[in-house]
């Protein structure tokens, strides 16, 4: 079975603090690739970040960083010095090699910057 | 400008209607999905294809239809059947099998049933 969770459904926080956004993935496959969207009011889904299983290494893009630990199948968002335009609902996805083109999104998180 | 392309953005229904949202790529993707979200809630699978001529149920198929007839269109039929239709619809595509690759999303539509 495969199953995205993201515990947090609502974070609040205000302008500049750091905020971490928690998923967490189950799957059997060896081979998958994780993913952040950001969905604005406009509700369209921007694409972040992808992660396959064989990449380790954690990310950083401008205020943005990700830290994938196989070990705990986690794959963790952080926003640095959040803004208020960081505001929306992000979710964290899953594709595993064995189910095709299947995508697993979590429930969300919803992230409010109060300035 | 590549990408998705979804219509109407808004759409009101009658109960015991059928409706079909549209959602059309121009990204030469293989694999195609619709979601249904509702308020205040994550995306639930309706229907994915893979290719063309192809299709498979995701986990709340029930009271939709879907066909594939061409590799941009993956048209989604909400039938009367759909108890509770009144929801936000996003389409996506991908690359398609084994690729891994992020699926690109279109603008949605907001489908009432009045």
């Amino acid at each position: 079975a495969q199953k995205v969770t993201q515990a947090q459904t609502e974070i609040s926080v205000v302008e500049k603090e750091d905020v971490t956004l928690d998923c967490v993935y189950e799957t059997r496959d060896t081979t998958y690739y994780l993913f952040w969207y950001k969905q604005p009011p406009s509700g369209e889904l921007v694409f972040l970040i992808r992660r396959n299983s064989f990449d380790e290494q954690n990310e950083i893009s401008g205020r943005y960083s990700w830290n994938f630990q196989k070990s705990t199948s986690s794959f963790n968002f952080t926003i640095t010095a959040s803004q208020v335009v960081d505001s929306a609902v992000y979710f964290c996805a899953l594709i595993s090699y064995s189910s095709a083109s299947k995508i697993i999104f979590g429930s969300g998180t919803r992230l409010s910057i109060r300035p | 400008d590549g990408g998705i392309t979804q219509s109407p953005k808004y759409l009101f229904r009658k109960e015991g209607q059928n409706v079909t949202l549209s959602c059309e790529q121009n990204l030469n993707h293989d694999a195609m999905y619709w979601y249904r979200q509702d308020p205040g809630q994550g995306l639930r699978l309706i229907y994915y294809s893979q290719i063309v001529n192809d299709f498979q149920k995701g986990d709340i198929a029930e009271g939709y239809s879907v066909s594939r007839e061409k590799k941009e269109s993956f048209p989604l039929t909400v039938t009367s059947a759909q108890k509770n239709p009144t929801a936000f619809y996003l389409c996506a595509s991908s690359i398609g099998r084994g690729a891994g690759t992020e699926a690109f999303f279109g603008q949605g539509t907001r489908l009432t049933v009045v």
